[in-house]
């Protein structure tokens, strides 16, 4: 019955490394999304992406990549982890830009 | 440049009603949301505003005037479990952005 969920929920890595993280949605949503909550808890939106368009905020370094194998489905990708890169990775799903938006559970990304 | 602003901390009893507050800057304004996240959580919509108003939805209400660039969000009753962070968040004209402010944490007492 899970509507957003995301994998895996931690993740401790290195320096370096090159991870990634999977999110699926079963809401028959058209647009998901990637958002980033640092220590202040700021939520931040990374990447938007309908099945056609992507937008990407223009801060996200491109270490960090989309990739949808299908409209289900929204991985992000990242090169080359930095320690500031360590944050909660919140994906989301809505119906089309205009709907509410459905956040899955979180992943916490730690870099040592 | 886009801003958003909320108190950091509120504290409130239990039963009472409580106001938060959310002023916004944005290039563009197409809808104002509020959504709830409890610690280690994700975050949970609660209210959609894109006219001017009151949206009244149980204990919750939100009210929006986009001349003034304000929102707020009004808890009634109080629980225990409304402790949690509100975080208020707009979405720009072109609706594939959404600005999210800081949040505010509440905390509700006995």
């Amino acid at each position: 019955d899970t509507a957003v969920s995301q994998t895996p929920k931690y993740l401790v890595t290195q320096m370096g490394n090159d991870k990634s993280i999977k999110c699926e949605q079963n809401l028959g949503h058209d647009t998901m999304y990637w958002y980033k909550q640092d220590s202040k808890k700021f939520l931040k939106i990374m990447f938007s992406y309908n099945n056609k368009e992507l937008i990407i905020n223009e801060t996200v370094p491109n270490r960090f990549s989309p990739k949808s194998p299908d409209k289900a489905h929204l991985n992000l990708h990242i090169n080359s982890l930095e320690l500031g890169d360590s944050a909660v990775y919140f994906c989301a799903s809505s119906n089309t830009y205009t709907d509410t938006q459905y956040f899955g559970p979180g992943t916490r990304l730690t870099v040592l | 440049g886009q801003n958003i602003d909320q108190p950091t901390e509120m504290t409130a009893t239990e039963g009472a009603i409580v106001q938060i507050n959310c002023t916004y800057q944005t290039s563009g304004f197409n809808g104002l949301f509020w959504y709830q996240q409890h610690a280690g959580e994700a975050p949970t919509f609660l209210s959609y505003n894109v006219l001017d108003g009151l949206e009244e939805k149980g204990r919750f209400s939100s009210f929006l005037s986009r001349s003034k660039g304000y929102s707020y969000l009004l808890l009634k009753e109080l629980q225990m479990k409304d402790s949690a962070s509100y975080l208020c968040a707009v979405r720009d004209n072109y609706g594939q952005n959404f600005v999210f402010g800081p949040g505010t944490r509440l905390s509700v007492l006995p």
